[in-house]
């Protein structure tokens, strides 16, 4: 079984300063990593994935994160955060299967950053 | 392009009744999900359907049933609505069991509350 876990409910960072928001990720195989982003009363949007090759991933809006394996993590990261970029963020993990059935995409339970003005 | 749509965004019924969830998406994707979100939960897959005409019970499917109506449209009806079913519910697309990566695109919900 696969499952994704984001130790922190809550993220608050000042405007202009680094974010990092966790994800640590449990599969056997090799995984597929996602990371959405949800603002208030709206669905999830796609950020970014890792599906192999390099380690750092960048996605939306000056987003990126890094794959570590060892570690089996996948921290969303942006250099500087802006005040816009207060959200739920949610990391998803799979693992590439290759019949045809759909590709069930596991959730974390959420992160939700408020970056401060 | 409108991308994956839904219809209703709110509903409230009473306990017993029944409704169903409304999903379309334009983007000839041929596989479709319905999630529900609950607060500190994330996002839990109650069905989907992996191509035209078949369907598959995901994580939470009691009390659900879906309908692969077409390529482009998968419904979700509660038959008997429970306070339990209280939730945000969301439908997804995909490129399908052909697609190399998958990434998942969503609707922007529906809010449900059953008293």
């Amino acid at each position: 079984a696969q499952s994704v876990a984001q130790p922190e409910d809550q993220v608050n960072v000042a405007e202009g300063n680094p974010l990092t928001v966790k994800c640590t990720y449990s599969v056997s195989g090799n995984p597929y990593l996602f990371w959405y982003v949800q603002y208030p009363n709206r669905g999830l949007q796609f950020l970014l994935k890792y599906i192999t090759g390099d380690n750092l991933v960048k996605g939306s809006y000056g987003f990126e994160a890094e794959f570590n394996k060892s570690q089996t993590s996948f921290h969303l990261k942006k250099p500087s955060a802006l005040v816009s970029d207060s959200a739920l963020y949610f990391c998803a993990v799979r693992v590439p299967i290759s019949s045809g059935s759909a590709r069930q995409l596991t959730f974390g339970s959420g992160t939700q950053l408020t970056v401060l003005p | 392009n409108a991308g994956v749509t839904q219809t209703p965004k709110f509903q409230v019924l009473k306990t017993g009744q029944s409704m169903t969830l409304q999903c379309a998406q334009d983007m000839n994707h041929n596989s479709m999900y319905w999630y529900r979100q609950d607060p500190g939960m994330g996002l839990r897959l109650i069905y989907y359907s992996a191509s035209e005409g078949t369907t598959d019970k995901g994580e939470v499917p009691n009390g659900y049933n879906v309908s692969r109506l077409n390529k482009r449209e998968f419904s979700l009806r509660l038959e008997s609505a429970a306070p339990s079913q209280t939730s945000v519910y969301f439908c997804a697309s995909s490129v399908g069991p052909r697609g190399s990566t998958d990434t998942q695109y969503f609707g922007p919900g529906t809010r449900l509350t059953v008293l």
